[in-house]
């Protein structure tokens, strides 16, 4: 069965902590993986698409990477306006749907 | 930087009774998604919408839901008979290939 864990559950950083968020996927075809952020109450916010084992990608504080059996989400330097639930999904080959992992809430204190 | 519109954003109905959720998509997305989220669980696909046809559903996606694009901009979801397991966040998603997925800021649904 496809599956996507997302680890750890909460995280609690100081600012400036850096720190990295874990998505382990077991899928039957990878077609990419994706990082959204979701803000309570409202819609995921995308972030980055990685396709291939290797694969890094960069948006201010965050960096995406990719292996053959998980992704990582590094936070350098957080600030407070980092806070947020941070969501893993994966797309598979015949299949259109995404599949989320529960996420990982994220708490920058100042 | 245009964005997926949803509304309402938050619909409160009694059960048994129908809503409709409304999506207005980026204009270029030619893949369309409908979502839910149940309180503290994770984001459930519901079904795929390409060339003004369903290309998948899922399991949760049964003979009480449907969806339309009437008028080539408006995409919506139909509940016919709502059920109190029905309330959650419905979001709507597009893109412009069937790989990505841009989220609107959904619509809370409770069903009393």
């Amino acid at each position: 069965e496809d599956q996507v864990t997302q680890s750890p559950e909460a995280l609690r950083l100081q600012e400036g902590e850096s720190s990295s968020l874990n998505c382990s996927y077991t899928v039957s075809g990878l077609r990419g993986l994706f990082w959204y952020r979701q803000d309570p109450g409202k819609g995921p916010e995308f972030l980055f698409t990685l396709y291939s084992a290797g694969e890094e990608k960069e948006k201010e504080r965050l960096k995406a990477t990719l292996t053959k059996k998980e992704s990582f989400l590094h936070i350098t330097a957080p600030k407070p306006e980092d806070s947020a639930t941070y969501l893993c999904a994966v797309s598979i080959y015949n299949t259109d749907k995404l599949i989320f992992g529960t996420g990982t809430r994220l708490q920058v204190f100042p | 930087e245009p964005e997926v519109t949803q509304t309402p954003s938050h619909q409160v109905t009694q059960m048994g009774q129908e809503v409709i959720l409304r999506c207005v998509p980026i204009s270029n997305h030619l893949y369309f998604y409908w979502y839910r989220q149940i309180l503290g669980q994770k984001v459930e696909f519901l079904v795929s919408f390409y060339n003004n046809e369903i290309s998948e559903k899922s399991e949760i996606f049964d003979d009480q839901f449907s969806v339309e694009r009437p008028d080539g901009s408006n995409f919506t979801l139909k509940i016919r008979s709502t059920k109190l397991e029905d309330s959650a966040m419905y979001f709507c998603a597009g893109g412009t290939e069937n790989t990505e997925a841009f989220f609107g800021q959904g619509t809370r649904l409770t069903v009393v």
